[in-house]
């Protein structure tokens, strides 16, 4: 079945550029997201990227995909303190239904 | 901007009872789901829901688990008699069509004592 891999812990100070790594399994998916989870909010779709491309920038955020390496990146630029928060790396499967498996989730900790 | 909406955001009950969570997806979306968090885990997939049937279930999603869409707007998921494991944040999510992307409702706090 699909697997979704994150490293748990980013810190990073503000004004820093952070990025999240993330490795994935099933190469056939259409697109993959980057979701966002504030303290004991839900969450919330930051962006994603289809699967036919290499990099998507959006404003302060940057996705990079390698789909050789099945290896995901999200950068943010000038990191600020609303930033801090979970982010969870997660891919449809490429069924019909397509659920979506989510990553263990990194958690940037952005320091003042 | 259109969102998925979830009722209650906390609900705390005793074990063995059957709990209700309601979630009011986007209006023209087709695809239904559930899932699951349980505090400190990973995000959990439970149900998927297409043309008014489960199209997919995980091993997760057993007989105390049912989901249902009474009308045009609700998709709920009841758990009959909920056990302990039951806590956890239960997020509903909708997508419109076979490729487009999924949208999550802030969750439902579930907590079982």
């Amino acid at each position: 079945g699909e697997d979704v891999e994150q490293s748990l812990f980013l810190s990073v100070r503000e004004g820093d550029s952070s990025v999240i790594n993330c490795t994935y399994t099933d190469s056939s998916s259409t697109y993959l997201y980057w979701y966002k989870q504030e303290p004991g909010a839900g969450l919330q779709l930051l962006t994603y990227i289809f699967s036919n491309m290499d990099m998507k920038q959006d404003q302060r955020l940057t996705v990079l995909l390698n789909k050789k390496d099945k290896h995901l990146s999200l950068r943010i630029a000038d990191t600020q303190t609303g930033d801090s928060a979970i982010y969870f790396c997660a891919e449809p499967n490429s069924g019909g239904y397509q659920k979506v498996t989510f990553g263990t989730g990194t958690k940037l900790q952005v320091i003042p | 901007e259109p969102e998925v909406t979830q009722t209650p955001s906390h609900q705390v009950t005793q074990m063995g009872q059957e709990v209700i969570l309601r979630c009011v997806p986007i209006s023209n979306h087709l695809y239904f789901y559930w899932y699951r968090q349980i505090l400190g885990q990973k995000v959990e997939f439970l149900v998927s829901f297409y043309n008014n049937e489960i199209s997919e279930k995980s091993e997760i999603f057993d007989d105390q688990f049912s989901v249902e869409r009474p009308d045009g707007s609700n998709f709920t998921l009841k758990i009959r008699s909920t056990k302990l494991e039951d806590s956890a944040m239960y997020f509903c999510a909708s997508r419109a069509g076979s490729t487009d992307t999924q949208y999550f409702g802030p969750g439902t706090r579930l907590t079982v004592l």
